[in-house]
């Protein structure tokens, strides 16, 4: 079974703290996707990977960075976080071959307070 | 503009009902569509995949149907069991690596 595991799933910071969420995925995947969850507007994606060092912006890529430096790990930082970037965080993960389900493989998710 | 719509009102049916989740969709052409259950806490967890020359799909007492007329997807869950209330959301691919996800609909299934 394909695992993706977030390093916390509660965090509690303070406005204008810097905020490292890290994913990693055990399964070899080349894709990896960071989301952001409020309620009534669904997942929407904040930056994707789809290898070592690459990226590439999603919907709403202000005011977080990415960081892929190996396959199975990817970053999300918020540089300095703000009361509106209170959210439930997902990170999910994708295998791109031939003749394979586009299913992408979530992680547990990180609860984000900002205070 | 383009828009991924599902019921947002929670669903409450008896066990043993089928629940029926409905997904609408504008302005997409999508290659596939896929259904994710998300329980309170945790993340999504992939359950089906429905490309869009496919009517419809099944997996034990899940069905999910295809309509690219319509620009609908139903989702139905025969026998309904306490252990099926969840979230359930939609998702479109529409082609690369980019999944567009509906907000999702709250089953509430009693015993």
């Amino acid at each position: 079974d394909v695992k993706v595991t977030q390093s916390s799933r509660y965090l509690v910071k303070r406005t204008g703290e810097k905020v490292f969420l890290e994913c990693v995925q055990d399964m070899d995947h080349e894709n990896m996707f960071w989301y952001r969850q409020d309620p009534g507007l669904g997942l929407r994606l904040i930056y994707f990977s789809y290898d070592v060092k690459m990226k590439e912006k999603g919907d709403i890529p202000e005011g977080y960075s990415v960081s892929r430096e190996k396959k199975e790990r990817f970053s999300l930082i918020l540089e300095s976080a703000s009361t509106n970037q209170t959210s439930m965080y997902l990170c999910a993960s994708l295998y791109s071959g031939q003749g394979v389900q586009e299913t992408q493989y979530f992680g547990p998710g990180t609860r984000l307070l900002v205070l | 503009s383009q828009k991924i719509e599902q019921n947002s009102e929670a669903l409450n049916i008896q066990e043993g009902k089928t629940a029926t989740l409905t997904c609408n969709y504008t302005n997409y052409s999508p290659a596939y569509l896929q259904w994710y259950r998300q329980d309170p806490g945790r993340g999504p967890v992939f359950l089906l995949l429905i490309r869009e020359n496919e009517k419809e799909k099944r997996k034990e007492r899940l069905k999910v149907t295809f309509d690219t007329t319509l620009k609908q997807s139903l989702f139905h869950i025969t026998a309904s069991q306490p252990a099926d209330s969840a979230t359930y959301l939609c998702a479109l691919g529409t082609g690369g690596f980019k999944t567009i996800f509906g907000a999702g609909t709250r089953l509430f299934v009693k015993a």
